[in-house]
């Protein structure tokens, strides 16, 4: 069970969209339609942002959505904000071992 | 409102066994599909997921980690330990429990994190 693959940074100027990818296996993002993404600030606890690859939970903005295509999710930030500053982590099911996390992607607001 | 908090020692010795508890409340973990998970992020690094157990007490490990790691829940106590043994520096990390819900197999909630250094 490997971490899933991320870029480990992405940039975009306020109100650009920006893309981050989450590349896996068959084995886990291309065998489940359940695939989360998470926020995390720094010195601060994640905040789930997805989840089953394109669900918002209630409060998060729809600035924020996910897609996957085969083994890749990813996540699409439209309209960056200044506050989206942070760290972003996906992961997904994987079965018998049910979670597997990204690398992480560092997301900068130029 | 749901809250987790993490607790147990910030400092342990190397070899040793670690013994962290998860208290939450605002859920129950008998209800039928609800999980208690702990994922952990060492200093700069990526979150790393460990084990869950399930309202059912399904318990499921990380691969690299099950012969170290057990995990129990005390339902009465709305509370989940994770012991992990022979501890070493490289396990030096936050450690976060969170609640995993089997209609989103996703973390919703999670504690602040407790800080772990491993060193003699």
């Amino acid at each position: 069970q490997s971490a899933l693959t991320q870029p480990a940074s992405v940039s975009g100027s306020p109100g650009q969209s920006i893309t981050i990818s989450c590349t896996g296996t068959s084995s886990d993002v291309g065998s489940y339609n359940l695939v989360s993404w998470y926020q995390q600030h720094p010195g601060k606890a994640p905040k789930l942002m997805i989840y089953e690859v394109s669900k918002r939970p209630s409060g998060v903005s729809n600035r924020f959505s996910g897609s996957k295509s085969g083994n890749t999710a990813s996540l699409t930030i439209s309209g960056l904000q200044a506050e989206d500053e942070a760290d972003y982590y996906c992961c997904s099911y994987a079965g018998s071992s049910p979670f597997v996390f990204g690398t992480g992607t560092k997301v900068t607001v130029l | 409102q749901i809250t987790l908090k993490e607790s147990g020692p910030t400092l342990v010795k190397p070899t040793q066994t670690l013994t962290l508890t998860c208290t939450f409340s605002g859920f129950s973990l008998s209800t039928s599909g609800v999980g208690v998970g702990w994922i952990r992020q060492p200093p700069g690094k990526a979150l790393e997921w460990l084990a869950l157990i399930y309202w059912d007490d399904d318990k499921r490990y990380s691969p690299s980690l099950k012969s170290r790691l057990t995990i129990t829940k005390d339902t009465s106590k709305n509370q989940v330990v994770l012991t992990m043994t022979n501890m070493d520096p490289v396990d030096t990390a936050t450690y976060y429990c969170a609640r995993s819900m089997t209609t989103l197999d996703a973390f919703d909630i999670w504690g602040q994190g407790t800080m772990v250094t491993v060193s003699s």
